[in-house]
């Protein structure tokens, strides 16, 4: 079974506090990405990588950057947290460009004081 | 952008009923098209998935879906639901390379 790994289930921070959510998978899979999870809002893709080294902008990618420095590892780094980046953050990976599903890690619920 | 509609964001039945969840997508090209089951305290899994053929697709669970080209639509169907199946269920559209687009979810709640 594919297994995504986020490294943190829970986190609380302070506004303007520099956050890192790390996300491992297991599977060799070329493509990473990173969404947010609001209630009523469903899911928004903030960023996503078919490469190590690559990435591309999601919809909602302001506030936030990413690094893949390695093909299992991506994280996702809140430059400067804010009340307003409170929320479920969601990993997931999936293989090929033009095939296949997304596999979901379990999330990692981050709170913004 | 592209968008994806889920009309019910909250549905009730008791067990044993029927269920239809429907889903709307706005893209008018090549897509592929999931439904993805979040049970509480857990994360998202496939539940079903529709990439060319048969437009009926039959997934875990005794879930299956239809897609309709003509009206845009990918609705999920179960004949009788159980209490298990209490969860919130995601529609997602996936366009052009690696582009999925999300509804905003329908929780579903089974009443034993």
């Amino acid at each position: 079974d594919v297994k995504v790994t986020q490294s943190s289930r829970y986190l609380v921070k302070r506004t303007g506090e520099k956050v890192f959510l790390e996300c491992v998978q297991d599977m060799d899979h070329e493509n990473m990405f990173w969404y947010r999870q609001d209630p009523g809002l469903g899911l928004r893709l903030i960023y996503f990588s078919y490469d190590v080294k690559m990435k591309e902008k999601g919809d909602i990618p302001e506030g936030y950057s990413v690094s893949r420095e390695k093909k299992e590892r991506f994280s996702l780094i809140l430059e400067s947290a804010s009340t307003n980046q409170t929320s479920m953050y969601l990993c997931a990976s999936s293989w090929g460009l033009r095939t296949g599903e997304l596999f979901f890690g379990e999330g990692s619920r981050l709170t913004v004081l | 952008a592209q968008s994806v509609s889920q009309h019910n964001h909250h549905v009730i039945l008791s067990e044993a009923a029927s269920l239809e969840l429907g889903c709307n997508y706005s893209y008018g090209g090549t897509v592929n098209l999931f439904w993805y089951v979040q049970y509480p305290g857990q994360h998202l899994q496939l539940l079903l998935k529709y990439f060319s053929g048969d437009p009926l697709v039959k997934g875990i669970k005794g879930f299956e879906a239809e897609f309709i080209k003509s009206k845009f639509s990918f609705n999920l169907r179960k004949p009788s639901v159980q209490w298990s199946d209490t969860a919130e269920y995601f529609c997602a559209v996936k366009y052009n390379f690696n582009k999925f687009y999300f509804g905003s979810g329908t929780k579903l709640n089974v009443k034993p």
